[in-house]
C-alpha cells in the first residue's frame, strides 16, 4: 500500500519568511496530492491540491510542486503570517480500482513567530 | 453551516461499552469516508461508501467496528466492546463522487475517550 513520509515534523519561522514542507510517497500509481491545514481542535481543511498532470500549482501565498519521477511533492508558503500557525498534512491518493482513500503524512507543526 | 457535521463531538465511555457515532455529509455528496486520528498523527483511512455501498475497509477496521450508510445519506460508525486503544478522534469526510480522487471535506470529528 501507499506510504507517505513528511518532513520536518516541526518548523518555526519568523513572520514574513517562507516555509517549505516536503513529502515523499511510495506508490507510483498515486496521482492526487492534497494538503490540509489543521488548527488545534479543528477539522482538517484543504488549502491546496495538485494532480499528477501538472508540476506546480499556486494560490496566492501558497504553492505546491510535484516531482513524479522522484515521487515527492512540497508545500511552499511565502510571506508567512501568525494565522498560518497550524499543523499541515500532506496526503496521496490513487485512482486504481475502487480505492479513493487518502494516505496522510504524519504532519508538520508550523509556528510563525512575530 | 452546510459542511460535514458529526455527533457527538465528544464521547467518554468505559472499556467494554458500545458506542455509535453519526456523520451527516454535505448534501449531494455521494461518497463518505471514515478516518481515525490519534494524537500527533495524520488521519488513517478506515472505510468508505459510494452512496449506500461500502466499497473498501481498512485492516484497521476490526470485527468490533461496523459502519453503515442506509439510503446513502448519513452514516453511523459503531464500535463494540470498546478498548482503551480505540481512544482517538474519529473523522468523517465526504466528496462529490465525480472523480475517483475528488476533494474530500472533513467534519469536526468525534473525540472518543475509553476509560
Amino acid at each position: 500500500g501507499e506510504n507517505v513520509e513528511q518532513h520536518p515534523s516541526t518548523l518555526s519561522v519568523q513572520e514574513g519568511d517562507s516555509a517549505v514542507i516536503k513529502c515523499t510517497y511510495s506508490d507510483s500509481a498515486s496521482n492526487y496530492f492534497p494538503w490540509y491545514k489543521q488548527e488545534l481542535g479543528k477539522r482538517p481543511q484543504l488549502i491546496i491540491d495538485i494532480r499528477s498532470n501538472v508540476g506546480e500549482k499556486k494560490d496566492q501565498r501558497i504553492a505546491v510542486t510535484l516531482n513524479k519521477t522522484a515521487k515527492h511533492f512540497s508545500l511552499h508558503i511565502t510571506e508567512t503570517q501568525p494565522e498560518d500557525s497550524a499543523v499541515y498534512f500532506c496526503a496521496a491518493s490513487s485512482n486504481t480500482g475502487t480505492a479513493s482513500k487518502l494516505t496522510f503524512g504524519t504532519g508538520t507543526r508550523l509556528q510563525v513567530t512575530l | 453551516d452546510t459542511g460535514v457535521s458529526q455527533n457527538p463531538r465528544h464521547k467518554i465511555t468505559k472499556r467494554g461499552q458500545n458506542v455509535t457515532f453519526r456523520c451527516d455529509p454535505i448534501s449531494e455528496h455521494n461518497r463518505l469516508y471514515w478516518y481515525r486520528q490519534t494524537l500527533g498523527q495524520g488521519p488513517e483511512f478506515l472505510t468508505y461508501f459510494q452512496n449506500e455501498a461500502q466499497l473498501e475497509k481498512s485492516r484497521l477496521l476490526s470485527d468490533r467496528f461496523s459502519a453503515e450508510r442506509p439510503k446513502g445519506s448519513f452514516s453511523t460508525l459503531e464500535i463494540q466492546r470498546t478498548e482503551q486503544g480505540d481512544s482517538a478522534m474519529y473523522l468523517c469526510a465526504s466528496s462529490l463522487g465525480v472523480l475517483r480522487t475528488d476533494t474530500q471535506y472533513f467534519g469536526p470529528g468525534t473525540r472518543l475517550t475509553v476509560l
